[in-house]
């Protein structure tokens, strides 16, 4: 009965290789995001969604692509993977947009490009 | 511009002492203020939040923060640190004017001593 579950945990993988994370709530919220950690612990929002539609998207590389195929999962596709993109990746979710919603956390995928 | 800080990267304290983790904000509108904790390869767990209720916020575990506006200020407090209670914390702001996405400080690590 996890809320916020993402896969794979740990993802190792060659430079250019393309990987994809995937990421699913529970919880019947209306609004997804992914957030990227890096190796200094801070954490930056990188997109967001809101019943399916993009409504934030930082400035973020084009080899990151999101996809939201319904409310309850928003999956994160990255293409020709470069050492930079090494970091742990969160899905969050919450119950809307507004500035009073607390996101929910998943536990994490931690990426290590090799 | 920075819209939250988060004034000690690491703070150090003896098993049954108060914690104080300490937190400003900056912002033009009333923000919804958060703290997160999270243990070593966790996920991030909601501690407490403000938002514009009472400005003496209690939390989980034990944990209460104090909105100050005068200060711009949400510090994190706790009367009597526990091992279980190292972790990293990580003071949030959600502003209108950032399009609800929540802001991340860049994170306290607390050690207790036993």
């Amino acid at each position: 009965d996890t809320a916020v579950s993402q896969t794979p945990k740990y993802l190792v993988t060659q430079m250019e290789n393309d990987k994809s994370i995937k990421c699913e709530q529970n919880l019947g919220h209306d609004t997804m995001y992914w957030y990227k950690q890096d190796s200094k612990k801070f954490l930056k929002i990188m997109f967001s969604y809101n019943n399916k539609e993009l409504i934030i998207n930082e400035t973020v590389p084009n080899r990151f692509s999101p996809k939201s195929p319904d409310k309850a999962h928003l999956n994160l596709h990255i293409n020709s993977l470069e050492l930079g993109d090494s970091a742990v990746y969160f899905c969050a979710s919450s119950r809307g947009r507004g500035q009073h919603f607390e996101a929910f956390f998943g536990q994490g995928t931690r990426l290590t490009v090799v | 511009a920075q819209s939250v800080t988060q004034l000690d990267s690491h703070v150090s304290v003896s098993e049954g002492t108060p914690v104080l983790l300490r937190c400003n904000y900056s912002s033009s509108y009333s923000p919804s203020l958060f703290w997160y904790v999270q243990h070593p390869n966790k996920g991030l767990q909601l501690l407490l939040k403000y938002t514009s209720a009472a400005t003496l916020v209690k939390g989980i575990n034990g944990f209460e923060a104090e909105f100050k506006k005068s200060e711009t200020s949400f510090h994190l407090t706790k009367p009597s640190a526990h091992m279980s209670d190292a972790a990293e914390y990580f003071c949030v702001v959600s502003l209108p004017d950032s399009s609800y996405k929540l802001i991340f400080g860049s994170g306290t690590r607390l050690l207790v001593r036993p």
